[in-house]
């Protein structure tokens, strides 16, 4: 089956810079993908990786090494509005449907 | 477009009772799922569809029915509920599969109490 490790909470101060790691483990792989989800509402995508390497996308960045199982979101200049939980994910082994690790939370002080 | 409807955002129910969490998209995506969310569990996978007529369980399906006879709704049905049940629920659905970083699209959750 698919498994997905990732710290239960970071916190941080406006203006940092910090990274959530993941690692996983899958009976075949695809890529991986991160959400975000604001005070329980509805989870949004914000990235997926399929090779190994950085993909930058304005302030996130998210990282994948197919070799060690491991991946990150890296979230640069933080804001207040950053404060949320972050999950990863991997897709099932047939592809068909999307596993997510227990995510972790993100708190940004002032 | 409205993008995936959930109803009813609460609900709460006695043990025993049955009840039926809608789900529908106007987005003409193939995949749907159900998930659901406890306080530092995550998002579980309930049960999943690829398409109308196919259907698949993930990886807490038990006490629970779905059935997929349109390609927009995918009803998530509670046979007899149990408080182990109380949890928030999540729709998703997604145009392309998610080995290929098809992107989910989720409603915003479905709220129930069972007592």
């Amino acid at each position: 089956g698919q498994s997905l490790e990732q710290p239960s909470e970071v916190t941080a101060v406006e203006g940092a810079i910090v990274q959530i790691n993941c690692t996983y483990q899958t009976s075949g792989f695809y890529g991986l993908s991160w959400y975000q989800q604001h005070d329980g509402g509805a989870p949004t995508f914000l990235s997926y990786n399929a090779l190994d390497g950085l993909e930058e996308t304005g302030r996130f960045s998210s990282f994948l090494s197919r070799s060690d199982s491991y991946g990150y979101l890296l979230l640069q200049e933080l804001q207040m509005k950053d404060s949320a939980s972050y999950f990863c994910a991997v897709s099932d082994q047939a592809g068909t449907a999307l596993i997510f690790g227990k995510g972790t939370t993100l708190s940004v002080s002032s | 477009n409205a993008g995936v409807t959930q109803t009813p955002k609460f609900q709460v129910l006695k043990t025993g009772q049955s009840m039926t969490l809608q789900c529908a998209q106007d987005m003409n995506h193939e995949y749907m799922s159900w998930y659901r969310q406890d306080p530092g569990m995550g998002l579980r996978l309930i049960h999943y569809s690829v398409g109308a007529g196919i259907t698949d369980q993930g990886e807490v399906p038990n006490g629970y029915n779905v059935s997929r006879s349109t390609t927009e709704d995918f009803p998530l049905r509670l046979l007899s509920a149990a408080p182990s049940q109380t949890s928030v629920y999540f729709c998703a659905s997604s145009y392309s599969e998610p080995s290929v970083g098809g992107e989910l699209f989720f409603g915003e959750g479905s709220r129930l109490t069972v007592l």
